[in-house]
């Protein structure tokens, strides 16, 4: 299978530990984005990388958030001293280029629970 | 916040059309129109996107509104597997920002048998 990957699939942690999630996206996807997503609301955008380039990031992505594209293919949210509200999941997507007309493919979420 | 409107529920039948409305009425000349679902505990899956004609893929039909200001997503014949949270997204063309998409609450289908 060619899509989104996104590892691991689910993780609980307890209250301020660090978690890290990864994303590989499709070969040759230039963007690559997060979001978060809780429970009956809409995904929200979190931050977007142009290859290695990390070109925005949402206010929503506090200090404790961290995302690195290191060589342009996969890349790593890292989440630090966990809160409760952290609890959500984490979907990782990737697009050929930000042209409008272009279709981003989704992963299948990182699902975390902070206890 | 989300640029589109749609009914926070529909329900219809088995094997029959299903008609999703969107209204985006600030949409602007460059912006795509872009229908996502999402199945539960999934992450969402393209269902089709459109500029200005209609548009027919193996999975539903878009039809576009001639001022573009709202648009159809249609499901021609329902399954339970349909049943989903649709949504209706505009992404623009400014090469610049947050472009990816911006999810609004969609709509709920529930598809009865």
């Amino acid at each position: 299978d060619t899509g989104v990957s996104q590892d691991p699939r689910h993780k609980i942690t307890k209250r301020g530990q660090n978690v890290t999630f990864r994303c590989d996206p499709i070969s040759e996807h230039n963007r690559l984005y997060w979001y978060r997503q809780t429970l009956g609301q809409g995904p929200e955008f979190l931050t977007y990388f142009q290859n290695e380039a990390q070109l925005e990031k949402s206010r929503l992505l506090s200090d404790r958030f961290s995302a690195e594209r290191p060589k342009g293919s996969f890349s790593t949210l890292e989440i630090q001293r966990t809160e409760q509200g952290d609890s959500a999941m984490y979907l990782c997507a990737s697009s050929p280029t930000g042209w409008g007309g272009n279709t981003i493919y989704f992963g299948e979420g990182s699902w975390l629970t902070v206890v | 916040d989300a640029k589109t409107t749609q009914p926070n529920s529909m329900e219809s039948n088995e094997e029959e059309p299903v008609h999703l409305p969107c209204n985006h009425s600030t949409i602007s000349g460059t912006d795509y129109i872009h229908w996502y679902r999402q199945l539960p505990s999934q992450g969402p899956e393209y269902v089709i996107h459109g500029l200005t004609s209609n548009v027919n893929n193996r999975m539903a039909s878009l039809a576009i509104a001639e001022d573009r200001k709202s648009s159809t997503l249609i499901l021609h014949r329902a399954t339970l597997r349909d049943a989903a949270v649709y949504y209706c997204i505009l992404r623009g063309d400014s090469g610049g920002g947050a472009d990816g998409l911006t999810f609004g609450k969609g709509t709920h289908l529930i598809i009865q048998p």
